[in-house]
C-alpha cells in the first residue's frame, strides 16, 4: 500500500531563517506532488505541484520554492522566512490518471 | 479570482439529521469534483468523488449531486453521526491535474 511521510509535525521558526520541509512517498512510482498551505482560517492553496524529477510549476508568487530531487520526494524551502509564512503545509500525492490526492499529516509552520 | 467557493462557512446539524454542505464552481473545465474531510492538525481524507458525466454518487451515507448547468455540487450525509465533526472541503479538477480546493465548510454534529 502506498504511504505518504511528512515532517516535521511542528516547526517554530525565527523570521529571517531558513526552512526545509520534506515530504516522501511509498509504494508508488512516478507519482505527481504537490503542496499545499492552509492559513488560519483559510482554505488550502496549491504553492507547488510536480509530475516529475525536476518538473516544478509555481502556482502563486511567494517566498518559498520547492525541489524534487528523486521520484518520491518532494521539498519545500525559503532561503528567508517571513511572518506571513506561518500556516499548515500539506504534501499530497496522486497518481494518474487518477485524480484522487492523499495527504501526508501536516506541518505546522509558526514564524515568530 | 476563487474557482471553488463553500459560502457557509459553517453548518451545524442534529445528530440522525440530514447534512448539506454546499459549494459552486466557475471554471468549465473542471471535469472531476471531490470532497475532502479534514480534522484538526491532520491532513485532509478522501470522502468520494464525482465525474462531470454523472449527476449522483452515492457511497454508504455519503451521496454526491453534480449540477452542471448551476455548477453546483453537494454533499449530503445521512444520517449524521457525531463523528462526522469536521471541516469539509471540496474540490475540482481539470483533467486529472491538480485540485483547487474551495474554503471549506466546518460542520458540527450536535447531540
Amino acid at each position: 500500500s502506498q504511504t505518504i511521510h511528512q515532517w516535521p509535525a511542528t516547526l517554530v521558526q525565527p523570521v529571517g531563517s531558513p526552512l526545509s520541509l520534506e515530504c516522501t512517498v511509498e509504494g508508488t512510482s512516478n507519482p505527481n506532488l504537490y503542496w499545499y498551505r492552509q492559513a488560519a482560517g483559510r482554505g488550502l492553496q496549491l504553492l507547488f505541484y510536480s509530475v516529475g524529477i525536476g518538473q516544478i510549476s509555481s502556482e502563486v508568487p511567494q517566498n518559498l520554492s520547492a525541489s524534487r530531487p528523486q521520484d518520491r520526494q518532494f521539498i519545500l524551502s525559503s532561503k528567508k522566512l517571513l511572518l506571513s509564512d506561518s500556516g499548515f503545509y500539506l504534501c499530497a500525492w496522486s497518481r494518474p490518471p487518477d485524480t484522487v490526492a492523499f495527504f501526508g499529516q501536516g506541518t505546522r509552520l509558526t514564524v515568530v | 479570482d476563487q474557482q471553488v467557493k463553500q459560502n457557509s462557512p459553517s453548518l451545524s446539524v442534529q445528530e440522525g439529521r440530514i447534512s448539506i454542505l454546499n459549494c459552486d464552481y466557475t471554471n468549465s473545465m473542471f471535469d472531476y469534483f471531490l470532497w475532502y474531510k479534514k480534522y484538526p492538525a491532520e491532513g485532509p481524507t478522501f470522502l468520494i468523488s464525482i465525474s462531470s458525466i454523472k449527476d449522483k454518487n452515492e457511497d454508504g451515507r455519503f451521496t454526491v449531486f453534480l449540477n452542471k448547468s448551476a455548477k453546483h455540487l453537494s454533499l449530503h450525509i445521512v444520517p449524521s453521526q457525531p463523528g462526522d465533526s469536521a471541516v469539509y472541503f471540496c474540490a475540482a479538477s481539470p483533467g486529472a491535474q491538480k485540485l483547487v480546493f474551495g474554503q471549506g465548510t466546518r460542520l458540527t454534529i450536535n447531540p
